[in-house]
């Protein structure tokens, strides 16, 4: 049975700081693999999608890069700012068809 | 030009009352799948439609039924509903299995 875990589940730091964010799984057969953003009381973006085939995704200041055999995923946000506060949550899919597995998230809280 | 959208937003009612909650997307997708956010923010999938079938059904209580009149259109009905049904409901939409987008909640509190 899959598992997502990401660790911190909480994470704050000041504005500039180059932000870190695991995601590990425990099968390492995945299909893809989403980062989301959830922003209090509302629902969920995606930030970027890693097809099992692929090392690394970027999107402006976001990096997210996945190590299938270790069951790992990293999301990297350059220069944060306060508008990157929000829970990021990561989820994998098994399958084509399969389900979207989601981790319980990191509450990330950037400061001026 | 709201991806997806969810009515209502906010749903407050009692127990043992009947609710539905609609979900439309306007990005072609052709599948659509519900999730519920518990209290502790997990957020698990409930059902997913593919062209109008019903491709993935998970454990959830019989009270809960999903219909799909179209592609665009993936509606929850609950039935009976419970105290522990309390929880956020998505609505989200793929083009296939690919990057999912998700409507805005709605938030079920059962009284």
């Amino acid at each position: 049975k899959q598992e997502v875990t990401q660790i911190p589940a909480a994470l704050s730091v000041p504005e500039g700081e180059n932000l870190v964010l695991n995601c590990s799984f425990t099968d390492s057969a995945i299909y893809n693999l989403q980062w989301f953003r959830q922003d209090p009381g509302k629902g969920l973006t995606s930030l970027l999608l890693i097809q099992s085939s692929q090392r690394e995704q970027t999107s402006g200041r976001l990096n997210a890069s996945l190590d299938k055999s270790s069951g790992r995923s990293t999301l990297y946000i350059a220069a944060s700012q306060p508008g990157d506060s929000a829970t990021y949550l990561c989820a994998v899919r098994p399958d084509s068809w399969g389900k979207l597995q989601f981790g319980a998230g990191t509450q990330v809280v950037v400061t001026p | 030009d709201t991806a997806v959208s969810q009515t209502p937003k906010y749903l407050v009612t009692q127990m043992g009352n009947d609710k539905s909650i609609k979900c439309e997307q306007n990005l072609g997708h052709d599948t659509m799948y519900w999730y519920k956010q518990d209290s502790k923010k997990f957020l698990k999938i409930m059902f997913s439609y593919n062209n109008k079938e019903l491709i993935i059904n998970e454990t959830v209580p019989n009270r809960f039924s999903p219909k799909s009149p179209d592609k665009a259109h993936l509606n929850l009905h609950i039935n009976s509903l419970e105290l522990g049904d309390s929880a956020v409901y998505f609505c989200a939409s793929s083009r296939h299995q690919e990057t999912q987008y998700f409507g805005p909640g709605t938030r079920l509190l059962v009284l």
